[in-house]
């Protein structure tokens, strides 16, 4: 089955500090999601992008197709930006019938401050 | 308010013991998922529904059973726990299919079972 490859897993920094989470994926995919997972474990989409740029407060996620790669951005990071973050992609052809996401396995992010 | 709610929310039970966890959601989503969470692995899809009545097998079907009897409603059914179906459990919907729509995440159900 096709992986979805998160860099990296674990990530530590101060307040204030400008974060990248990198995502990679195999093969063809119609959309890749970025979730975000509480520490309470409730987890909320970010960004559902299939190309380009989208943008939500300090919150950057880009795709290129090209490169099978998508990054999360964080602006002037804060000890609330704490989680895990995780990338998902909905593969073209997945097989087995699921129709589902392929999850990274998440990068878990301490901001402190 | 918009949401998808879970039942129980924590779970301990004793292998072979039926049970079912409900998942409900307010939005009128045709998209239905339930996914497992085990540490190391991430987030893997048990079962799907694209509609009422329709479901299907997502990556680790094995242990579970499904039902979609109205579109609200999905919920999972363990008829026969093992103690390797101890997890965070996720219910989901959307719009549509992932390919094209944001997906809701309910709270989360952890289940042991002893």
């Amino acid at each position: 089955k096709n992986e979805v490859e998160q860099s990296p897993q674990n990530l530590t920094a101060q307040e204030g500090e400008f974060i990248t989470i990198n995502c990679s994926y195999s093969v063809g995919i119609s959309a890749l999601h970025w979730l975000q997972q509480h520490p309470g474990g409730g987890i909320v989409s970010l960004f559902m992008l299939s190309s380009g740029k989208k943008k939500h407060g300090r919150l950057i996620a880009t795709i290129n197709i090209q490169e099978k790669h998508s990054s999360l951005h964080i602006t002037a990071s804060h000890p609330r930006d704490s989680a895990v973050y995780i990338c998902a992609v909905r593969y073209k052809y997945s097989g087995g019938g699921a129709d589902g996401l392929t999850f990274g396995k998440g990068t878990h992010l301490i901001i402190q401050p | 308010e918009a949401q998808v709610t879970q039942n129980p929310r924590y779970l301990i039970t004793v292998t072979g013991k039926k049970l079912t966890v409900t998942c409900s959601q307010n939005m009128n989503h045709e998209y239905m998922s339930w996914y497992r969470q085990d540490p190391g692995l991430g987030l893997r899809q048990i079962y799907y529904s694209m509609n009422v009545e329709v479901t299907d097998k997502g990556d680790v079907p094995e242990g579970y059973k499904v039902s979609r009897k109205e579109k609200r409603n999905f919920p999972l059914i363990l008829e026969s726990p093992s103690p390797n179906q101890t997890s965070l459990y996720f219910c989901a919907s959307s719009r549509g299919t992932p390919s094209y729509n944001e997906q809701f995440f309910g709270p989360g159900t952890r289940l042991t079972v002893l």
